[in-house]
């Protein structure tokens, strides 16, 4: 069982709607990561967050915004957001921002319907 | 920079049948190597890992050795169920990211 949750599972979208993607993770980890996944691609690294302060953003369009309350939560704010954007999006921890022998552990993902 | 290479997929088995998949990386200094699996429908399961060369990853039958020489850290399995189908993902980790393979979908047949 994965000890990364992300909320919801799924999700269904209109262009003009604001809405959440919400990750927590307890297992005292100071990393925490997005990533989006298309079908049949391999993910792709969105935004790092380090001891709560972003320090990757992967020049990701302004239309996601994320951010990190406390150390075991993690939100992706989502607003006009386009078809293309429909995807998996991956939550992920690690006990430091990934290095050398460092693990990443990802959540089920929360599927992204944009209509 | 770091990349990595593994093998196109599909791969279509016969179950008991022996598994490689390939992967290759290119990276400065010594990176960190994963595999990475994920079930239809899923998330991403870390599968195994290996840390510095000549290391061995095992977990749950399927094994990978940390090849310096050839840069390497292929995917191996003796004898394959039609559990383990699903997509596979090589990883290499170092300065703050990981970066991951195109992925191989692998079919077992009963």
């Amino acid at each position: 069982d994965t000890e990364v949750t992300q909320t919801p599972k799924h999700l269904v979208m209109g262009m003009t709607n604001k809405k959440s993607l919400k990750c927590e993770q307890h297992m005292g980890h100071r990393a925490m990561y997005w990533y989006k996944q298309k079908a049949k691609k391999p993910p792709e690294l969105m935004f790092v967050y380090s001891y709560e302060k972003l320090s990757i953003n992967e020049s990701v369009p302004s239309r996601f915004s994320p951010e990190c309350p406390n150390s075991s939560l993690l939100n992706l704010h989502l607003h006009a957001l386009q078809p293309e954007d429909s995807a998996l999006y991956l939550c992920a921890s690690s006990r430091q921002q990934a290095s050398s022998g460092n693990t990443i552990y990802f959540g089920e993902g929360s599927w992204l319907t944009v209509v | 920079g770091n990349s990595v290479t593994q093998m196109e997929g599909p791969v279509t088995l016969s179950e008991e049948a022996f598994l490689t998949i390939n992967c290759t990386y290119t990276a400065t200094g010594y990176p960190s190597l994963f595999w990475y699996v994920q079930y239809p429908g899923e998330g991403l399961q870390l599968l195994l890992k290996a840390t510095k060369a000549d290391d061995k990853g095992s977990n749950k039958g399927f094994e990978a050795t940390y090849r310096k020489e050839t840069t390497s850290f292929h995917l191996e399995k003796g004898s394959v169920q039609v559990s383990d189908s699903a997509v596979y993902f090589c990883a290499s980790g170092r300065d703050d990211k990981i970066i991951f393979g195109k992925g191989t979908r692998l079919h077992i047949l009963p």
